[in-house]
């Protein structure tokens, strides 16, 4: 499968700061990137599918202007977490889809918002 | 509407004990992916198998095997002989046809003693 790369593995910041994690496909060039939420002792949960060129799409009940996706190449895909209150404190982790390899996860970014 | 359901929150069994994680799902289409991933508390996802849903044929890969019963809509995922490394978090999830998107499970917790 693909080889992803997702950067901070850790981030403390301070509320009301904004946080950028990078998820990077290494060997494969990434149309659609996908970005989960999870919470302790919970399932993931999908936030937004990120394409390529255009607008990211967003689950429902997703903030857009509070996460903010980028996908400006092909193996890039940047999540913004704007304004982070400790509500924001989580899990995140992308996520690339590759036809007939299946999916690839990124290690994840846990964020602390204090 | 497609789901997932992993019934069991956690399990704790006594090392080298066989241990079944329970998986079912709902889906309408005849097309469709199942696969289990491995959690550990680092939080990386680990890859452990894809199934589409024309092949029922069970799996075994080492101590890890998989039951797919497509008349139960089960896919049961077996480890024999437990070790402590075996500790994570299981999910079981579901794609539909040529949609991308990961339908997850709440996942099992489980807990191997030496």
């Amino acid at each position: 499968g693909a080889v992803v790369s997702q950067h901070p593995s850790r981030v403390i910041c301070k509320s009301g700061t904004s946080v950028k994690i990078e998820c990077r496909s290494l060997d494969f060039q990434a149309t659609t990137m996908f970005w989960y939420r999870q919470f302790p002792k919970q399932s993931l949960m999908l936030m937004a599918t990120s394409n390529e060129g255009s607008k990211a799409t967003y689950e429902q009940g997703v903030e857009k202007d509070k996460f903010l996706i980028n996908h400006a190449s092909l193996t890039l895909s940047t999540l913004t977490v704007t304004s982070a209150h400790p509500e924001d404190s989580s899990f995140y982790i992308c996520s690339v889809c590759r036809t007939n390899y299946g999916y690839t996860f990124g290690s994840g970014t846990r964020l602390t918002v204090v | 509407a497609q789901k997932v359901t992993q019934a069991q929150t956690e399990i704790s069994v006594v090392e080298k004990e066989d241990v079944t994680l329970d998986c079912v799902y709902e889906t309408r289409d005849t097309t469709y992916y199942l696969f289990w991933y491995k959690q550990p508390p680092s939080g990386e996802l680990v890859f452990l198998i894809r199934r589409n849903s024309f092949d029922e044929q069970n799996e075994i890969s080492g101590r890890y095997s998989w039951n797919f019963q497509k008349s139960t809509s089960s896919f049961n995922f077996t480890i024999t002989a437990s070790q402590v490394v075996d500790s994570a978090v299981y999910f079981c999830a579901l794609s539909e046809g040529s949609n991308y998107q990961l339908i997850w499970g709440a996942g099992t917790k489980l807990i191997i003693k030496p």
